[in-house]
């Protein structure tokens, strides 16, 4: 079974400063993919940034980047310069190459202040 | 190109009742899911479609059937609506199995009362 665990349930930030959210996870196999998926109000999954578990190279989208540490089963999100439009939940995901189930974590709600 | 269409956007069901959370996509994916979010718990997978005539059950089936008779849609039937039933319900779809990553549709927001 893999399990997926956000231990943030709400984080605030001041607009245009960083926030980082955690993201640890458990997973036997060795080939798997994680991403983060922000939530806004509207209730729409958008895909925020995706990383390969093969790729020691964190992923790099804009403002937003992961710290993946393998061993340690840790994919946090840095959110750099906050926009008011950043705020939504955020919720980490696993999926195992092999199989068919995208496992999410329960979410954080992530507040960008004015 | 709509992506991801579900129908409808609200329901509210009494105990008992059937219904149907419609689920269309127009980008060929072979890879069809149906989630439900509830509050602190993330999305739990209820049902899987790995193409047409193939479904497989998810984290949390019960209660759900499914059918896929053709590649674009992938209704989620609910037989006898229970309160624990309400929740927000996503479909999702992918190019194919194990191909991230997930296309989500917008929810349907269902209320069992």
């Amino acid at each position: 079974a893999q399990t997926v665990t956000q231990s943030q349930p709400e984080m605030s930030v001041q607009e245009a400063e960083t926030v980082t959210l955690s993201c640890t996870y458990d997973t036997s196999e060795n080939n798997y993919y994680l991403f983060w998926y922000k939530q806004p109000p509207s209730r729409q999954m958008i895909l925020v940034i995706r990383q390969e578990a093969y790729k020691q190279q964190n992923a790099t989208e804009n403002r937003f980047s992961v710290n993946f540490q393998k061993a340690a089963k840790s994919f946090s999100l840095k959110i750099s310069d906050s926009q008011l439009g950043d705020t939504a939940m955020y919720f980490c995901a696993l999926k195992n190459n092999a199989g068919n189930m995208l496992t999410f974590g329960g979410g954080t709600r992530l507040m960008v202040k004015p | 190109n709509a992506g991801v269409t579900q129908t409808p956007k609200f329901q509210v069901l009494k105990t008992g009742q059937s219904m149907t959370l419609q689920c269309a996509q127009d980008m060929n994916h072979e890879y069809m899911s149906w989630y439900r979010q509830d509050p602190g718990m993330g999305l739990r997978l209820i049902h899987y479609s790995v193409g047409a005539g193939i479904t497989d059950q998810g984290e949390v089936p019960n209660g759900y059937n499914v059918s896929r008779s053709t590649t674009e849609d992938f209704p989620l039937r609910l037989l006898s609506a229970a309160p624990s039933q309400t929740s927000v319900y996503f479909c999702a779809s992918s190019i194919g199995q194990g191909r991230p990553p997930l296309h989500f549709g917008n929810g349907t927001r269902l209320t069992v009362t």
